[in-house]
């Protein structure tokens, strides 16, 4: 089993949809990271967080410590969403990452 | 500041034949990374280092080597290349304390092995 889970694998939705990502994971961790990669491009970090929830125009991110689960949100989707969602956990220094979830939104 | 820069974007190699990429960061950040990402497998780490003139095997260190002689740039060497190390290379730093923990990646290294 992955240290860290994440569903969907893959996500096709329509413009202006409300989008949810869910990452779940199995170890201590110090902070979770969402990262965003476009199709042939590079890794950009969209959120690092260890507690609560984050905001950044459209996005949301949200992570409970507890049951060891955090959310990205898109609101309002668009297509220059479409991209690859990957969550990532801290591990002293060390990331540990998703399989990532690959979003498409179609006008 | 440029970030984190990869050199090169792209390269084709024979089986067997070497090369050197290089990640360089401007950010004097303390750990550098560097993951390999293939389709359907994700980002896995291939060394990384803590500080300069150190560095520490990841998930999937075999085949290459690296060095970090200097605090902004880490190297990755690849002796004898084989078809299975084509994939695409990235590099990423961060600094060693929170709450700076993000990190910062380059734009990639795409390797094909023939």
């Amino acid at each position: 089993k992955n240290e860290v889970e994440q569903s969907p694998q893959n996500l096709t939705a329509q413009e202006g949809e409300f989008i949810t990502i869910n990452c779940s994971y199995s170890v201590g961790i110090s902070a979770l990271h969402w990262l965003q990669q476009h199709p042939g491009g590079g890794i950009v970090s969209l959120f690092m967080l260890s507690s609560g929830k984050k905001k950044h125009g459209r996005l949301i991110a949200t992570i409970n410590i507890q049951e060891k689960h955090s959310s990205l949100h898109i609101t309002a989707s668009h297509p220059r969403d479409s991209a690859v969602y990957i969550c990532a956990v801290r591990e002293a220094q060390k990331l540990v990452f998703g399989q990532g979830t690959r979003l498409t939104i179609n006008p | 500041n440029a970030g984190v820069t990869q050199t090169p974007k792209f390269r084709v190699l024979k089986t067997g034949q070497s090369m050197t990429l290089l990640c360089a960061q401007d950010m004097n950040h303390e750990y550098m990374y560097w993951y390999r990402q293939d389709p359907g497998m994700g980002l896995r780490l291939i060394h990384y280092s803590v500080g300069e003139g150190t560095t520490a095997k990841g998930e999937v260190p075999d085949g290459y080597n690296v060095s970090r002689l200097k605090k902004q740039n880490f190297l990755l060497g690849l002796e004898s290349a084989a078809p299975s190390q084509t994939s695409v290379y990235f590099c990423a730093s961060t600094n060693r304390d929170p709450p700076s923990y993000e990190q910062y990646f380059g734009p990639g290294t795409r390797l094909t092995v023939t």
